[in-house]
């Protein structure tokens, strides 16, 4: 079974502090992606990367960065944390391929004051 | 990315009863997924769908992959309190390379 991890299940944070997301995945998947997941909006890809030290920008970038040093992990960088950040965040993986599925970690539910 | 065009948006039903939802795109997709997503929780997926015309089951699910390549079919029997959820659609369209779509989710309430 594919188990995707993310550090933490809540975090509370004050706005201007710098924000860390980790996701860890054991299947040995190329792709990882981060979303952010809001009411009505539904999904939204922030970033994603196909490969270790490789990065895309996804469709709402802006605010975010992210580092991949190892292929097992991926980090989502809050630079300085807005309230308009708080968001459920969902890591995901997927073995190289647009027709494999993506395996979901169980997020990161985000509030910042 | 884009969204698909999930419906119904939300569903209040009796336990027992027969659910169905479905999913429609501009776009010609290669793969169908399903997803439900337990409150506070990540997605976990329920059904993978590969070709056109194909129908598979998991215990009282069935998924569709519609004729057309451009819609999808979730079908719950028999529905249980533990149903409860969102579920949502997802998938790679034809000319998008990697990137996935989902769905606007489906949230079912089961009533006991």
């Amino acid at each position: 079974d594919v188990k995707v991890t993310q550090s933490s299940r809540y975090l509370v944070k004050r706005t201007g502090e710098k924000v860390f997301l980790e996701c860890v995945q054991d299947m040995d998947h190329e792709n990882m992606f981060w979303y952010r997941q809001d009411p009505g909006l539904g999904l939204r890809l922030i970033y994603f990367s196909y490969d270790v030290k490789m990065k895309e920008k996804g469709d709402i970038p802006e605010g975010y960065s992210v580092s991949r040093e190892k292929k097992e992990r991926f980090s989502l960088i809050l630079e300085s944390a807005s309230t308009n950040q708080t968001s459920m965040y969902l890591c995901a993986t997927q073995f190289s391929g647009a027709a494999e599925t993506q395996y979901f970690g169980p997020g990161t539910r985000l509030l910042v004051l | 990315g884009q969204q698909l065009n999930q419906s119904p948006q939300s569903m209040f039903i009796q336990e027992g009863e027969d659910v169905s939802m479905n999913c429609t795109s501009s776009s010609i997709f290669n793969t169908w997924l399903w997803y439900k997503q337990d409150p506070g929780e990540g997605p976990v997926l329920l059904i993978a769908l590969y070709k056109a015309g194909e129908l598979t089951s998991n215990g009282r699910l069935t998924a569709q992959f519609g004729i057309t390549r451009k819609d999808s079919f979730l079908n719950i029997s028999a529905s249980i309190p533990s149903d409860v959820g969102i579920y949502f659609c997802a998938g790679p369209p034809e000319d998008t390379g990697n990137q996935f779509y989902f769905g606007t989710g489906t949230s079912l309430t089961v009533i006991p």
